[in-house]
């Protein structure tokens, strides 16, 4: 059962151009929602992140947008570059009380590839 | 600041032997770690969580007597594939967060990519 889905799969955009990615949830109980930006070889790399009581918020050309009664949330990335050329996941967190910790339940991540 | 390094960031190795690959933060102290694993272009699956001092909590699936988690001290956690098989090939990606509440996001190692021959 995936409990966040992402879409699209993968997105080609071209250099300046706007990427846009969406996820979406089932569960109520997610409290926290980052992005991670992800290149070969290498490890996920927080990008933003969110609480459910925020509808948008902004780091440089990195936005994300929230929808709470949707269960939706994207990721807006402006004026893409080249070097944004990766793989971007979306996660939710929820409270683990078997383990008494959060833990993150990760999109199945998006392939972006900013032409020149 | 809140860099996490895992070692070796890739290893081959012949099947039936165990395989040990060590987490690190390295300029703060994570009470908590978590084990992931990700197959090519695929997502991160949580196999574990650690926190230190006490035993790991395994995620629905994963073998605990085949991947042994440690988290001995505020800085190192290690995991052991043991008797690793061709399907245990895979990347392994180690994350730290300190404290374990509140937003503080996790810090991701640039993982260990072992190949079981």
């Amino acid at each position: 059962q995936q409990q966040v889905k992402q879409s699209p799969q993968s997105l080609i955009v071209q250099k300046g151009g706007i990427s846009i990615i969406n996820c979406a949830y089932e569960n109520t109980a997610f409290d926290y929602f980052p992005w991670y930006q992800q290149f070969p070889g290498k490890g996920p790399a927080l990008l933003i992140a969110i609480r459910p009581d925020v509808s948008e918020k902004k780091e440089g050309r990195f936005t994300i947008s929230f929808n709470k009664s949707a269960k939706q949330f994207s990721l807006h990335i402006m004026d893409s570059q080249p070097g944004d050329s990766a793989t971007y996941f979306c996660a939710a967190r929820v409270f683990n009380s078997g383990g008494s910790n959060y833990k993150l339940t990760f999109g199945k991540g998006t392939l972006l590839t900013v032409n020149p | 600041g809140a860099v996490v390094s895992q070692h070796p960031s890739w290893v081959i190795c012949k099947s039936g032997t165990s395989v040990k690959i060590e987490c690190r933060s390295l300029d703060f102290q994570a009470t908590t770690m978590f084990w992931y694993r990700q197959f090519p272009k695929q997502s991160l699956m949580l196999m574990a969580t650690s926190n230190e001092g006490s035993k790991a909590t395994y995620e629905q699936g994963v073998e605990k007597d085949k991947f042994l988690i440690n988290h001995a001290s505020l800085t190192l956690s290690t995991l052991t594939v043991t008797s690793a098989h061709p399907e245990d090939s895979s990347f392994y990606i180690c994350s730290a967060r300190d404290p374990p509440w509140g937003d503080q996001p996790q810090h991701f190692g640039d993982g260990t990519r072992l190949s079981i021959l």
